[in-house]
């Protein structure tokens, strides 16, 4: 078993949809990452958080510390939304989520 | 406002080739600094860090080392490359504690023939 596990593995949905994308972890944290990687490659942090919740525009990250749980949320979504999300773990180190590939379909 | 810079942005290299990949930091001084990879349809893995000149953390026994000859410069090399080597590589820093605040360079994707 991955030490940290995201569900689902693919996601679709129709523009302005509301989007969960979960991610359960293994191993003691000392911060939970949201990552966003677009096609061509590049990866740009979205959040990052150790407990409660985050906002930033649309998206939303929230931690469930004693669950070992976080949530992404992505509200009215959009066709540039679409990419692949990543959750990683750290502590001493960092230990990746095998990635959710969003498609946002206008 | 700080810059990350990775070059080549995309490299085709023969088995049995060096590699030297690039990384450089700019607008901030002493970051942590990374390297990722990330192989073809598999998920990113922590390859080194580093938190100052010369001093390297290796996560994985690899094919591959590290080098922080100076504050904002991180090289990735390898003496003679697997066909295991190819994927897209990623460059990353962070300005205070490790393994916080990240922020990704644009890659290197390569291919090893």
């Amino acid at each position: 078993k991955n030490e940290v596990e995201q569900s689902p593995q693919n996601l679709t949905a129709q523009e302005g949809e509301f989007i969960t994308i979960n991610c359960s972890y293994s191993v003691g944290i000392s911060a939970l990452h949201w990552l966003q990687q677009h096609p061509g490659g590049g990866i740009v942090s979205l959040f990052m958080l150790s407990s409660g919740k985050k906002k930033h525009g649309r998206l939303i990250a929230t931690i469930n510390i004693q669950e070992k749980h976080s949530s992404l949320h992505i509200t009215a979504s959009h066709p540039r939304d679409s990419a692949v999300y990543i959750c990683a773990a750290s502590n001493n180190d960092m230990r990746f989520g095998a990635g959710t590939r969003l498609t946002v379909k206008p | 406002s700080q810059t990350i810079h990775q070059w080549p942005a995309t490299l085709v290299q023969p088995v049995g080739s060096p590699l030297s990949l690039e990384c450089t930091v700019e607008g901030t001084s002493n970051p942590n600094l990374y390297w990722y990879r990330q192989a073809a349809g598999r998920g990113l893995q922590l390859l080194f860090y580093s938190v100052g000149i010369g001093q390297i953390s290796s996560e994985v026994p690899q094919n591959l080392s590290a080098s922080r000859p100076q504050d904002r410069q991180f090289i990735l090399s390898s003496k003679k490359l697997l066909l295991s080597d190819s994927g897209f590589y990623l460059c990353a820093w962070s300005p205070s504690r490790l393994f916080y605040e990240q922020y990704f360079g644009p890659g290197t994707r390569l291919t090893v023939t």
